[in-house]
């Protein structure tokens, strides 16, 4: 079965820290994509990055970097130096390719508090 | 590119009536368009997925009947909130995905969302 699991439910954090969000997945698949979305309070999904299950490699753009470890099924986001805008909730998703749906399966989230 | 809107973005309806929502992909053509109902302080849980022309596919525990979904063309989708009660005030959330050749990477683009509250 399928599925997501994002531990921590909330964080807060004084800016300029650094604080890393935890993303765990479940799957059988072998060919599989994750995500990361943010959602400011206005609600509005906004698209962070997608990653096939065949690139481990670690990303960064900017203050963001995500770490993908396929041995540990986890895709964990850092963002550096957080400043107050970075104050949202922020999803992990995981899609199938084999089930030719393509559904995306959403972890819980985490809210990220950033204190000025 | 690859905008989604909705519409209206939030609405207040009393209890017994009926309320539309519409989806729109406004710069591609969507094959398959996703509903998502999200609950205060909870996760996207995914309602029901639909493919142009043809019925859509509830996920288990939704109510077909109540939550109708039509997928006329490949730009339009609306979900149709019928008899609502209080417990349905929700934020309604819609994707689009377009299609392509098998294997191919199919990415969902998300609506603004349509926030309801039923009185």
């Amino acid at each position: 079965a399928q599925k997501v699991t994002q531990a921590q439910t909330e964080i807060s954090v004084v800016e300029k820290e650094d604080v890393t969000l935890d993303c765990v997945y479940e799957t059988r698949d072998t060919t599989y994509y994750l995500f990361w979305y943010k959602q400011p309070p206005s609600g509005e999904l906004v698209f962070l990055i997608r990653r096939n299950s065949f690139d481990e490699q670690n990303e960064i753009s900017g203050r963001y970097s995500w770490n993908f470890q396929k041995s540990t099924s986890s895709f964990n986001f850092t963002i550096t130096a957080s400043q107050v805008v970075d104050s949202a909730v922020y999803f992990c998703a995981l899609s199938e390719a084999t089930s030719g749906t393509y559904k995306y399966i959403f972890g819980t989230g985490t809210r990220l508090k950033v204190l000025a | 590119g690859a905008v989604v809107s909705q519409h209206p973005s939030w609405v207040i309806c009393k209890s017994g009536t009926s309320v539309k929502i519409e989806c729109r992909s406004l710069d591609f053509q969507a094959t398959t368009m996703f509903w998502y109902r999200q609950f205060p302080k909870q996760s996207l849980m995914l309602m029901a997925t639909s493919n142009e022309g043809s019925k859509a596919t509830y996920e288990q525990g939704v109510e077909k009947d109540k939550f109708l979904i039509n997928h006329a063309s490949l730009t339009l989708s609306t979900l149709t909130v019928t008899s609502a009660h209080p417990e349905d005030s929700s934020f309604y959330i819609c994707s689009a995905r377009t299609g392509g050749p098998s294997g191919s990477v199919y990415e969902q683009y998300f609506g603004p969302g349509t926030r309801l509250t039923v009185t």
